[in-house]
């Protein structure tokens, strides 16, 4: 199947910083890239729909100045946290999906923690 | 809008157990049907799918048919290992341009020897 990698796999940030995370498309074109947010013990909460070259579409309560995504080419997107704080932390999941497939291949996943 | 309802966990089974976790869903027009898998500290991982009625997925001995009389995608496997110890999802896609994924809030699978 497709691969998507995404970066870092872990981070530790101190609160008001800034941190990127990228996911890549390794062998298809990502056409569509999506951004989901996992809290303990819960299901994956749908953050933000990037198309390539195009600004980013956010669910309902995203704060869209926090989590930027930028969807620069059809194999990268990325998400920056700005100005972060302990309540951001989580674990963060990209999935990109190329037209041609049914499904969407997510990345490995970035936990964030935010001291 | 989409939705997606499975069973809360946590379900502890002894190894070689029959596992069924339900799935229920609720979508407008023919959305395709999947189960992801996450093992502890991974990303998700596609375990199975369907794309239309009365399709069976399969994987590593993990089946689920596309019921749309009852909008249902139970998860089946007939005798269960330590390794499937993860959490799963029941999600689903829709139909348009582009695949806006819906999940139902996972469950935890624990197999004990």
């Amino acid at each position: 199947g497709a691969v998507v990698s995404q970066h870092p796999s872990r981070v530790i940030c101190k609160s008001g910083t800034s941190v990127k995370i990228e996911c890549r498309s390794l062998d298809f074109q990502a056409t569509t890239m999506f951004w989901y947010r996992q809290f303990p013990k819960k299901s994956l909460m749908l953050m933000a729909t990037s198309n390539e070259g195009s600004k980013a579409t956010y669910e309902q309560g995203v704060e869209k100045d926090k989590f930027l995504i930028n969807h620069a080419s059809l194999t990268l997107s990325t998400l920056t946290v700005t100005s972060a704080h302990p309540e951001d932390s989580s674990f963060y999941i990209c999935s990109a999906r190329d037209q041609g497939f049914a499904e969407a291949f997510f990345g490995q996943g970035t936990r964030l923690t935010v001291v | 809008g989409n939705s997606v309802t499975q069973m809360e966990g946590p379900v502890t089974l002894s190894e070689e157990a029959f596992l069924t976790i339900n799935c229920t869903y609720t979508a407008t027009g023919y959305p395709s049907l999947f189960w992801y898998v996450q093992y502890p500290g991974e990303g998700l991982q596609l375990l199975l799918k369907a794309t239309k009625a009365d399709d069976k997925g399969s994987n590593k001995g993990f089946e689920a048919t596309y019921r749309k009389e009852t909008t249902s995608f139970h998860l089946e496997k007939g005798s269960v290992q330590v390794s499937d110890s993860a959490v799963y999802f029941c999600a689903l896609g829709n139909s348009g341009g582009y695949q806006k994924v819906t999940f139902g809030t996972g469950t935890k699978l624990q197999v004990i020897p």
